[in-house]
């Protein structure tokens, strides 16, 4: 069974440009997550995704991001127009069941560099 | 809110040697609490898990005691090898009404030698 799937593995970009980051979640998994971890501190919640929902948005930052889940299958988090504090590894992760005790499984992860 | 606090690494250890990553927790209601572990190069992995005070959770030889009186839970090897080199990760999830998302902590670092 393939696991949850990062793309890309790392990004480089300047300030001002815009990145987009893809995950693909677990088939059949309709929870779907992303967090962050900027260098040195926790990795912190940015949404939830139930199929094509936004169930919780809480963590997002600002309004340069914007994720997405059209068709309730893979999701993007774009940044627009990217600053120097967005540097930091962006985390995917989908779980099966709407329950609080329920495994969520992690990608790879996509490191985002901005210069 | 919801928080986490664990040792800040880096911990080096010899192989063999006694492991204790010491993590504790500010939450309202009952959390879960979860060690996560990443490999270099690959993602988070769930390590163990706890659900209710006096809960432990173990595998590969790890092993978590869910403390509510201490709001601990610190994570423990009796014998470390150089593949338990790795970041962890102490988390939590509250049980608070419609939250599904984990609360972690800064991660340790742990380089085992031989």
């Amino acid at each position: 069974e393939a696991g949850v799937t990062q793309f890309p593995s790392h990004s480089v970009i300047e300030k001002g440009q815009t990145v987009t980051l893809r995950c693909d979640p677990i088939s059949g998994h309709d929870n779907l997550y992303w967090y962050r971890r900027v260098m040195g501190k926790e990795i912190k919640f940015l949404l939830h995704f139930v199929k094509e929902s936004k169930q919780d948005e809480s963590g997002m930052p600002n309004n340069r991001f914007l994720a997405e889940r059209t068709g309730g299958t893979y999701s993007t988090l774009k940044v627009q127009p990217a600053e120097l504090e967005d540097s930091g590894v962006y985390f995917c992760a989908s779980s099966q069941e709407r329950v609080w005790e329920t495994e969520a499984f992690f990608g790879q992860g996509t490191r985002l560099t901005v210069v | 809110g919801d928080s986490v606090t664990q040792m800040e690494g880096p911990v080096t250890l010899s192989e063999e040697a006694f492991l204790t990553i010491n993590c504790t927790y500010t939450a309202t209601g009952y959390p879960s609490l979860f060690w996560y572990v990443q490999y270099p190069g690959e993602g988070l992995q769930l390590l163990l898990k706890a659900t209710k005070a006096d809960d432990k959770g173990s595998n590969k030889g790890f092993e978590a005691t869910y403390r509510k009186e201490t709001t601990s839970f610190h994570l423990e090897k009796g014998s470390v090898q150089v593949s338990d080199s790795a970041v962890y990760f102490c988390a939590l999830r509250n049980s608070g009404a419609g939250s599904y998302q984990l609360t972690f902590g800064k991660g340790t670092k742990l380089s085992v030698i031989p």
